[in-house]
């Protein structure tokens, strides 16, 4: 166990839906990280959170949005869904930008049909 | 953007053997990391890496941050069932701008070990 909890674990939505998933980092961590898992596109960085504010940025689509709340969880906002959005989305943490030894949560599968 | 390349993609060992399956980068990275995927898991850390050169073993698993900069390899000894699994490493940027923390993965190496 990891100290990373992802709530849900699974998700089946429709396409044009929004969901949200939830991430509680680790007792001590701050800095909270998203990744996306797909087969063809193997893990990709989303963004990354740093006691609330967001410190990086990567493939992430403008119709995905996240932030981290003063008790320093997350939340992943997935929006407008499409097929292709169907993938694993995992969360990390670390207790600060710097340290790189982030540990993953378990994962949430989002389905999309 | 920012490309590993994880090789080999796949690899059918028997029981016993040692595996060794390596990462390369067209760019320098200052931290190496390790990571195992169990299915439905999420990544678990293995080895993490901070010097060029260094070498560093976590039981039977060895690996080594490369001269380069641009490369590392993980080593498992003596490998058991138990090691199945997708193996990815993961490099960090140089510290600073919009890159701090970032983890770029390479597209991982499936295991499997035949008893």
């Amino acid at each position: 166990d990891s100290g990373v909890t992802q709530t849900p674990k699974h998700l089946i939505t429709a396409t044009g839906q929004r969901v949200t998933l939830r991430c509680s980092p680790r007792s001590g961590d701050l800095s909270v990280y998203w990744y996306q898992q797909s087969l063809d596109q193997g893990l990709q960085f989303l963004i990354q959170y740093y006691n609330g504010e967001e410190r990086a940025k990567g493939n992430i689509l403008e119709r995905f949005s996240a932030q981290q709340f003063p008790d320093l969880h997350s939340e992943l906002n997935l929006s407008s869904l499409e097929l292709g959005d169907s993938a694993l989305y995992f969360c990390a943490s670390s207790v600060s930008p710097e340290n790189t030894e982030a540990f993953f949560g378990q994962g949430t599968r989002l389905t999309v049909v | 953007g920012q490309q590993l390349n994880q090789s080999p993609q796949s690899m059918f060992i028997q029981e016993g053997e040692d595996v060794s399956m390596n990462c390369t980068s067209s760019s320098i990275f200052n931290t190496w990391l390790w990571y195992k995927q169990d299915p439905g898991e999420g990544p678990v850390l293995l080895i993490a890496l901070y010097k060029a050169g260094e070498l560093t073993s976590n039981g039977r698993l060895t690996a080594q941050f490369g001269i380069t900069r641009k490369d590392s390899f993980l080593n498992i000894s003596a490998s058991i069932p138990s090691d199945v699994g997708i193996y990815f490493c993961a490099g960090r940027l140089n510290a600073g701008g919009t890159s701090y923390g970032k983890l770029t993965f390479g597209q991982g190496t499936i295991l499997t070990v035949h008893p």
